[in-house]
């Protein structure tokens, strides 16, 4: 049992280059979130979804997009990167929205030049 | 504008000794509020939560407290571990914003041997 994983660990970026973020979860849970955490900053959502198929706007949502094909997958993709959108990037995922407690991947670290 | 804050980025105790960490928040739509604990290069692990409906939950070492009126809660660790030394995140959710998690920028705990 694995738990939360993410794929890669570290990255570098040139400015306007796109990459793929991958975060799988064995738990067979029903929500998965991306977060950003940036210096004296606490993490800030990105996007959520709620079920296979469905995706929903955070609280930082502009310059990424998801998608969550198959339920134990949850992809966080930038398409034209910058250098604000250097970061710790955390997935996470919860059985449901009464079970608030979200367990975590150990995050990707991405540095955009 | 942070609606949950935590306002010492670090704090200092001697083993043995209590840890109290201290957050606050401003949104009275708040009901739930968890700990998470994070190690260096790994994800943040949920640590203990609490209900609006309480004012106290206790787990083992670590208890939190919560008070309503002041927007307040703390986190207390009592004895204090080598161990316990991470960064310690308060988040809340509220039910209207679909269980998302607004995080603190966290507290850095050193617990000295």
């Amino acid at each position: 049992n694995a738990g939360v994983t993410q794929t890669p660990k570290f990255r570098v970026l040139k400015t306007g280059q796109s990459m793929t973020l991958l975060c799988a979860q064995d738990m067979n849970h029903e929500y998965m979130y991306w977060y950003r955490q940036d210096p004296g900053m606490g993490l800030r959502l990105i996007h959520y979804s709620v079920g296979e198929g469905t995706t929903a706007k955070g609280e930082v949502p502009d310059g990424y997009n998801v998608s969550r094909l198959k339920k134990q997958n949850f992809l966080l993709g930038l398409e034209s990167a910058a250098p604000s959108q250097t970061s710790v990037y955390f997935c996470a995922s919860s059985r449901s929205l009464v079970a608030e407690t979200q367990y975590f991947g150990p995050g990707t670290r991405l540095l955009v030049l | 504008d942070q609606q949950v804050k935590q306002n010492s980025p670090s704090l200092s105790v001697q083993e043995g000794r209590i840890s109290i960490l201290n957050c606050d928040y401003t949104n009275s739509m708040f009901d739930y509020f968890l700990w998470y604990k994070k190690y260096p290069a790994e994800g943040p692990t949920f640590l203990i939560s609490i209900s609006s409906i309480k004012d106290k939950n206790e787990d083992g070492r670590f208890t939190v407290f919560l008070n309503k009126s002041a927007k307040h809660l703390s986190l207390h660790i009592v004895p204090s571990q080598p161990g316990d030394s991470a960064v310690y995140f308060c988040a809340a959710s509220s039910s209207g914003s679909a269980r998302q998690l607004t995080f603190g920028s966290g507290t850095q705990l050193t617990v000295l041997p």
